[in-house]
């Protein structure tokens, strides 16, 4: 069965500091790569995806993919409590070019 | 991104009757959508993959008969969930393939059942 695991948390940091969010896959086929935020009692929200290995920047977040380890994580720098929320990793499924699976999100707690 | 609606935002109803949940793309013509099912502290489970003008595709362990999709238009998806009862108490969300933004999907607001 094809899996998407990551860390359930709660994972605390304070206001300022970098958040770090690991995710880990069992498909080697995967090739599409996501990273969701979702509130609570609020649908997630896409916040960036990756498709090659190494690292990719938007603004201050950073999604890193190490395909040969088949591990993908998230760098939330300067931290800010509106970033407490459930981050959701995704990858697609298989060969799917659109059917993707969840892993279970990582409760992430911002401390002013 | 992609812009999708769902109606109703929350919905309480009495066991043994049906709920309809409506989707829709408000920006693109989608031929594809999807419904997930979450229960409280889990994540997104993958019910159903909606094809316009063709049948769903369930995923494992899902109910057809159940839960009833159609995918009428290129803009809206229905899910109907018949005889509902208490154990289908959750919250429901589609979400658009619109091929944007490195084939991501995006989702609507969701929507809350609660069966008395």
């Amino acid at each position: 069965q094809k899996e998407v695991e990551q860390n359930s948390g709660p994972l605390s940091v304070p206001e300022g500091a970098i958040a770090s969010l690991n995710c880990t896959y069992s498909d080697r086929v995967s090739q599409s790569f996501f990273w969701y935020r979702q509130y609570s009692g609020k649908s997630p929200e896409l916040i960036m995806s990756i498709y090659s290995n190494g690292d990719k920047e938007d603004g201050r977040f950073t999604a890193q993919l190490n395909k040969a380890s088949q591990y993908v994580s998230l760098l939330i720098r300067d931290s800010q409590p509106s970033d407490s929320a459930t981050d959701l990793c995704a990858v697609n499924a298989g060969t799917s070019y659109d059917k993707v699976i969840f892993g279970p999100g990582t409760s992430l707690s911002v401390i002013p | 991104g992609a812009v999708v609606s769902q109606h109703p935002s929350w919905v309480i109803c009495k066991s043994g009757t049906s709920v309809k949940i409506e989707c829709r793309s408000l920006d693109f013509q989608a031929t594809t959508m999807f419904w997930y099912r979450q229960f409280p502290k889990q994540s997104l489970m993958l019910m159903a993959t909606s094809n316009e003008g063709s049948k769903a595709t369930y995923e494992q362990g899902v109910e057809k008969d159940k839960f009833l999709i159609n995918h009428a238009s290129l803009t809206l998806s229905t899910l109907t969930v018949t005889s509902a009862h208490p154990e289908d108490s959750s919250f429901y969300i589609c979400s658009v393939f619109p091929g944007l933004a490195g084939n991501a999907q995006f989702f609507g607001p969701g929507t809350r059942l609660t069966v008395l």
